[in-house]
């Protein structure tokens, strides 16, 4: 079972569309990101979270630590939000925090017109 | 633009050939993470770098190879190419060795024939 979980993998609405991508995962953690990964390959950080919830602009993220499970809100969807949108962890371990991440398989979200 | 570079973009190249991957950091950034993400296996920690020693390894196999340079640019040396070594090469940056958010370059696209 992967350590991290993304649901779902793809998603199409139409524009103007709230939208929601969870993430669930299995490890004790010091931190989750959640990244951006747009058909060119680039790949940007939308957001890091340790606790509560952060907004930018359209975007809103929430995390629940006693669950292990973290939400990406993208409010009146538009067709340039059509990404990829990966949520990615740094475990928790003895002594510390891991540098590297973890990553779920990707949300991929394609926003119609 | 991140302020991660890495070269080259693309790279085409035959079985059993050696080539290497450059990436240069954030100015101030000190640890420098590479990232493998091929079709199959989404994203995947390969080795972390801080300050010019290697902190973390991942799933790198032992055909592959890094370091990071006292001007902290890094490189990752691949050999004895196979085609299951196509993938899309990241490395990332960031301040810390244990956290922090981390800044992604555009990638180096791997093809081997």
């Amino acid at each position: 079972k992967n350590e991290v979980e993304q649901s779902p993998q793809n998603l199409t609405a139409q524009e103007g569309e709230f939208i929601t991508i969870n993430c669930s995962y299995s490890v004790g953690i010091s931190a989750l990101h959640w990244l951006q990964q747009h058909p060119g390959g680039g790949i940007v950080s939308l957001f890091m979270l340790s606790s509560g919830k952060k907004k930018h602009g359209r975007l809103i993220a929430t995390i629940n630590i006693q669950e292990k499970h973290s939400s990406l809100h993208i409010t009146a969807s538009h067709p340039r939000d059509s990404a990829v949108y990966i949520c990615a962890v740094r475990r928790l371990r003895y002594g510390g925090s891991q540098g590297n991440l973890i990553f779920g398989k990707g949300t991929k979200l394609s926003v119609k017109p | 633009d991140s302020g991660v570079t890495q070269t080259p973009k693309h790279l085409i190249t035959a079985t059993g050939q050696r080539v290497t991957l450059r990436c240069s950091p954030r100015s101030g950034d000190l640890s420098v993470y590479w990232y493998q993400q091929s079709l199959d296996q989404g994203l995947q920690f390969l080795i972390h770098y801080y300050n010019g020693e290697e902190r973390a390894k991942g799933n790198i196999l032992e055909r592959f190879s890094a370091q990071q340079f006292p001007d902290l640019h890094s490189e990752l040396n691949l050999s004895s190419l196979e085609l299951g070594d196509s993938a899309l090469y990241f490395c990332a940056s960031s301040v810390l060795s244990g956290g922090g958010e981390q800044f992604f370059g555009p990638g180096t696209r791997l093809t081997v024939l």
